[in-house]
C-alpha cells in the first residue's frame, strides 16, 4: 500500500536560511506525490505535486521538490525561508485502492526564528 | 468560485447526539473525500466518493455515515457522537483520480 513517512516532527530554521523537509514514500510503481501546507487554524493549500516527467517540481511560494526514485524520497526545499513560511507541512501520496484519496504523513512543524 | 465550503465551522455535541456535516463544491468535481485531523496523526480518510450516488469506506469509517445524493454535495453523519470523534474534519474534492485535491476550511467538532 502507498504510504509516506516524514521523519522530522519539528524543524527550526533562521529566517533567510535554506530549508529541506524530508519525505519518504513506499510504493512500487510511480506514485502521485504532493506537498501541502497548513497555517494555524487553516485548511490545506497545495504547494506542488508530482505525477510523472521532470523529477524537479516547482511550486508556489518559491518551493520546489525533487522526486528521487532510487531513494524513495520527495523532499521539499526552499532556498531562503521567510517568517511567513512557519506552518505545518504535509507530504502525501495518492492511494489507488481508495479513489486516489491521499495518504498523509504525520506532518512537519516548521518554526522560523528571527 | 467558492471552491469547497463546509458547514458548520464549529460545533459542540454531547455524547450520543447526532449531527450532519455538509460539504459543497462548485468545481464540478467527481471525487470527494472526508478526512479527520488529530494532533500528531496527520489526516486520515473516513469515507470517499468517486461520483454521484457512490460512497466507500476509508481508513477510519466506524461511527460515520456518508451520502452523495448530488454531485456537488457530500454529507458526513454522526449517528451517536462519542468523545473519540472530537477532531477537525476536512472535506476535499478532486477533478479526477490522481489529480490534486482542494480542501475546505474544516469543521472543528468537540464531543463532550
Amino acid at each position: 500500500a502507498q504510504s509516506v513517512t516524514q521523519p522530522d516532527i519539528h524543524i527550526t530554521v533562521s529566517e533567510g536560511a535554506s530549508l529541506e523537509l524530508r519525505c519518504n514514500y513506499s510504493y512500487g510503481a510511480t506514485p502521485y506525490l504532493f506537498w501541502y501546507v497548513q497555517s494555524p487554524g487553516q485548511g490545506l493549500q497545495l504547494l506542488l505535486k508530482y505525477f510523472s516527467g521532470d523529477t524537479l517540481v516547482q511550486g508556489i511560494k518559491g518551493f520546489e521538490a525533487e522526486f528521487k526514485r532510487s531513494q524513495s524520497s520527495f523532499n521539499l526545499r526552499k532556498p531562503s525561508v521567510h517568517w511567513s513560511d512557519a506552518a505545518e507541512y504535509f507530504c502525501a501520496v495518492g492511494k489507488e485502492d481508495s479513489g486516489y484519496a491521499l495518504n498523509f504523513g504525520k506532518g512537519t512543524s516548521l518554526l522560523v526564528t528571527p | 468560485n467558492a471552491g469547497v465550503t463546509q458547514t458548520p465551522k464549529f460545533r459542540v455535541l454531547k455524547t450520543g447526539q447526532s449531527m450532519t456535516l455538509l460539504c459543497a463544491q462548485d468545481m464540478n468535481h467527481e471525487y470527494m473525500y472526508w478526512y479527520r485531523q488529530d494532533p500528531g496523526m496527520g489526516l486520515r480518510l473516513i469515507h470517499y466518493s468517486v461520483g454521484e450516488g457512490t460512497t466507500a469506506k476509508g481508513e477510519v469509517p466506524d461511527g460515520y455515515n456518508v451520502s452523495r445524493l448530488k454531485k456537488q454535495n457530500f454529507l458526513l453523519g454522526l449517528e451517536s457522537a462519542a468523545p473519540s470523534q472530537t477532531s477537525v474534519y476536512f472535506c476535499a474534492s478532486s477533478r479526477d483520480r490522481g489529480w490534486e485535491q482542494f480542501f475546505g476550511p474544516g469543521t472543528r467538532l468537540t464531543v463532550l
